[in-house]
């Protein structure tokens, strides 16, 4: 059963960086046949993917456009997890934001973390 | 970008009844790629069908998805307590497209 873990801050002041965590269970990172994603949720934008990152004989990213200058999502392959870098947020990142796997066989997002509820504040 | 639009808002149901949840696309998901997925208030969604229609192994068969190019259902054949939920429908296309913004089933 392939489970996701996610960590990281809950608060994080304007103009700083957004670090989450994602490690996975019963998964790889470097599967051929899954993406690794990170989505964000807020009563102002709803459900919002935000990028991901597989690989297929190498590492892939996409982003995005609405955070594409400010986000990085690398695998970690020696721990089996992924992570977000979401530089130079404002009080509009704040947010409850998940990881998710996207199964090749669907294109879904089958498999999600708990979520962390991230505060932009001062 | 394609806009999902679902309907309506809300739906105020009693259980045993039947529900049906509406998805419309601003343009054509030639593909059917269309998702949906239930969220419990505190948890993260769980995806229910994919593709329109094929349903996800273990979900109740009271669940089921239909629909294709602009216009998509989702209904609940007879609901369950435990089915009352934010639903959302997804483009889920390669790489991931748009949410629609919910509908809220709330027990009447």
């Amino acid at each position: 059963q392939v489970q996701l873990q996610q960590s990281g801050p809950g608060l994080v002041k304007p103009s700083q960086t957004l670090s989450l965590t994602c490690a996975i269970s019963g998964d790889s990172v470097s599967s051929n046949s899954a993406a690794w994603s990170w989505i964000r949720q807020s009563p102002s934008r709803g459900l919002e993917w935000l990028g991901r990152t597989y690989y297929r004989s190498k590492w892939y990213r996409e982003y995005a456009v609405s955070v594409k200058s400010r986000i990085s999502i690398n695998p970690d392959t020696s721990k089996n997890q992924f992570s977000l870098q979401l530089n130079s947020v404002t009080l509009e990142d704040t947010a409850v934001y998940f990881c998710a796997r996207i199964f090749y066989g669907s294109f879904a997002m089958d498999v999600w973390g708990q979520g962390t509820t991230v505060t932009v504040s001062s | 970008e394609i806009v999902l639009t679902q309907s309506p808002g809300t739906l105020s149901l009693s259980p045993g009844e039947r529900a049906t949840l509406s998805c419309r696309a601003s343009q054509s998901i030639t593909t059917n790629y269309l998702a949906w997925y239930q969220q419990k208030p505190g948890q993260a969604p769980r995806l229910l069908i994919y593709g329109a229609s094929t349903r996800v192994t273990g979900i109740p068969d009271r669940f089921s998805g239909s629909g294709s190019g602009t216009d998509f259902t989702l209904t609940i054949s007879r609901l369950e307590p435990e089915d009352f939920a934010v639903y959302f429908c997804q483009e889920h296309r390669n790489p991931p497209g748009t949410f629609g913004q919910g509908t809220k089933l709330e027990i009447k």
